[in-house]
């Protein structure tokens, strides 16, 4: 069964404290890995898509990494405005469709 | 913004009844997706439309329906509800149903079942 867990559940940074996200997955055929924000209260918001090991994605204060069995955001010098539940999901390729399956997700509080 | 409309934004209703969940997606957008969201089972994969074609399914509950018309919105059918339904709601759409396809969500229908 496809599997994806991310570490840790839950981050508080002082504003400028870089750190980095996990999103470990165990699936056949990967086809695509997501990120997404989510706001409490409201719909995840697409960040990166990664397709292959060794790729990486940046926005702003957020890069996103790929290898073959995990994946890491890294959110540089944070601000108060990051702070956020990040998701990450995958889409498998033996899978019809394009169902995602999400992760936990990393609740992350920057403080001023 | 997403583009991805959802109504009701807020829906309280008892247990045993029937509820109807609409979505309109981004202009352009085909496939259409429904997730549930609760607090201990987090994001989960509902059902997928694609041009009004049932595409794919998650865990849906044989009580749960859903369809899309001829003008791409959708609509997802909740019947004898059951308190453990309340959840968050969410549809999202995206442009190909050959993957990968990034999913755009929708700001959701909070679903309270009393």
């Amino acid at each position: 069964e496809d599997q994806v867990t991310q570490s840790p559940e839950a981050l508080r940074l002082q504003e400028g404290e870089s750190s980095s996200l996990n999103c470990s997955y165990t699936v056949s055929g990967l086809r695509g890995l997501f990120w997404y924000r989510q706001d409490p209260g409201k719909g995840p918001e697409f960040l990166f898509t990664l397709y292959s090991a060794g790729e990486e994605k940046e926005k702003e204060r957020l890069k996103a990494t790929l290898t073959k069995k995990e994946s890491f955001l890294h959110i540089t010098a944070p601000k108060p405005e990051d702070s956020a539940t990040y998701l990450c999901a995958v889409e498998v390729g033996k899978a019809a469709g394009n169902k995602l399956t999400f992760g936990g997700g990393t609740r992350v509080l920057v403080k001023p | 913004d997403s583009g991805v409309t959802q109504t009701p934004k807020h829906l309280i209703t008892a247990t045993g009844q029937r509820v109807t969940l609409r979505c309109s997606p981004r202009s352009g957008d085909l496939s259409v997706y429904w997730y549930q969201q609760s607090l201990d089972q987090g994001l989960q994969f509902l059902i997928q439309y694609y041009n009004g074609e049932e595409r794919a399914k998650g865990n849906i509950l044989e009580r749960f329906s859903a369809q899309q018309f001829p003008d791409l919105h959708s609509e997802l059918n909740l019947s004898s509800l059951e308190l453990g339904d309340s959840a968050l709601y969410f549809c999202a759409s995206s442009l190909r149903d050959r993957g990968p396809a990034e999913q755009f969500f929708g700001p959701g229908t909070r679903l309270t079942v009393l």
